[in-house]
This record gives C-alpha cells, sequence and structure tokens, in this order.
C-alpha cells in the first residue's frame, strides 16, 4: 500500500470548515484512500472513502486532486466533538490485502 | 446494529501472566481483525479472520499470542507470559464483503480493551 504524508497537528475554529491534507505521491490506480478519526481512548471511526471522484457523505467531503497524489478531507463546520486524531489511509482492495496500514495521523484541535 | 464490542474494556496483570480478550463483531460480518496501537502510534494489524479461518498474521504475532473464532462469529486474543512491551490498547474490527462480494469493505472498529502489564 501507498505510504501518506499528512501533518502533526492542526487547528480550526468551531464552526469554520476543517481541511486536512493527505499527501500520497505514489498511490497507483487502483488503491482507495480511505479517512478514519479516532477521538481520544476510543476505537477509530471510519469517516469516507473514495478512488477517483470526490465523496461526500453527512460526516465529510472528501477531494481527491486529478493526478490522485493528494486529497484533503473536509469537514464542513467542525464543532468540538471533531477534536480527534485524523488518518489517511491509502488501500489496494484486493483480496487477500484486508489489513489497514494506519500512519501517525494529524491531531485536529477544534477551538472554541 | 449494536456495532462491534470489546471485553474487557481495561485490563491490568502482572508480568509473566496470560491475559484474554473477547471481541463480538457486528452481526452478519464474516470478516474480523485484531490490531495493537500503542502511544501516539497508529493501530498496527496483527491478526485478521475470515469466518473462522485465521487468513493472515503480522509479524507482530509473536508466538505467545494466538487469536481464535471457533464458531466464526466472537474472537478472543490470548496474551501468554504477558511483557511490559505488551501493554497496549488491543482494537477489534469487523466488515463484510462489498456490494457482489467485491473486496471494497469498510472495517467498523470496537472501542479497544487498554492493557498495562506491571
Amino acid at each position: 500500500d501507498a505510504k501518506t504524508t499528512q501533518p502533526p497537528s492542526m487547528d480550526c475554529a468551531e464552526g469554520r470548515a476543517a481541511n486536512l491534507p493527505c499527501n500520497h505521491s505514489t498511490i497507483s490506480g487502483n488503491e482507495y484512500v480511505y479517512w478514519y478519526r479516532q477521538i481520544h481512548s476510543q476505537g477509530p471511526q471510519y469517516i469516507i472513502h473514495g478512488l477517483k471522484n470526490n465523496e461526500t457523505n453527512e460526516m465529510a467531503s472528501l477531494i481527491i486532486t486529478e493526478d490522485r497524489k493528494s486529497s484533503t478531507l473536509i469537514l464542513p463546520h467542525a464543532t468540538l466533538r471533531d477534536t480527534a486524531v485524523y488518518y489517511c489511509i491509502v488501500r489496494l482492495l484486493i483480496f487477500g490485502n484486508e489489513k489497514l496500514t494506519f500512519g501517525t495521523g494529524t491531531r485536529l484541535t477544534i477551538i472554541p | 446494529d449494536t456495532g462491534v464490542s470489546q471485553d474487557p474494556r481495561h485490563k491490568i496483570t502482572k508480568r509473566g501472566q496470560n491475559v484474554t480478550f473477547r471481541c463480538d463483531p457486528i452481526s452478519e460480518h464474516n470478516r474480523l481483525y485484531w490490531y495493537r496501537q500503542t502511544l501516539g502510534q497508529g493501530p498496527e494489524f496483527l491478526t485478521y479472520f475470515q469466518n473462522e479461518a485465521q487468513l493472515e498474521k503480522s509479524r507482530l504475532l509473536s508466538d505467545r499470542f494466538s487469536a481464535e473464532r471457533p464458531k466464526g462469529s466472537f474472537s478472543t486474543l490470548e496474551i501468554q507470559r504477558t511483557e511490559q512491551g505488551d501493554s497496549a490498547m488491543y482494537l477489534c474490527a469487523s466488515s463484510a464483503p462489498g456490494l457482489a462480494g467485491g473486496p471494497e469493505e469498510t472495517q467498523y472498529f470496537g472501542p479497544g480493551t487498554r492493557l498495562l502489564v506491571l
């Protein structure tokens, strides 16, 4: 699976959009981008995933650049409950490659 | 959907003792995963089951570790002769195959079991 690079920490004001970048310059054509987050002392929580197109769900939006070498997770209206570590994971979706490879993520702090 | 549950949530043990953790996956999820997370690091994959078959084991899973999923439902992770380096959060996740049985599937994690070895 391709390696990802994320900033170690970010701050965002409550109510503003939080934009979390992820670099995955060695991604291959059939590798998906997944985002999880982990609130303190809890298990990771799935947020969103995508391959080429931008994706949106009730939690967030995922913007993947045209060359697929980077992506941005957008939390449109951040709340204090969004304070967490956010993990960007690139994963080759084939049978036999089931594990998720986490990096150290971005610690997002929402400021009141 | 009651989510993935893990028991116990916390465990303190003395070095050399054996411990066992339990994971109950989301109902009808046929895949179950174990991960380990140490302070300041992301989770690391340990092992994975499809139904009752253990299909992959990480090099992190030493001989002191054993995982089972005897009936393809709940799973147990046992650590024998615990060492202080085993202190970590042990996470369980489950998933179901994607549409049309494809590999695109989402892993849902439980709350974890925090182990402290004294």
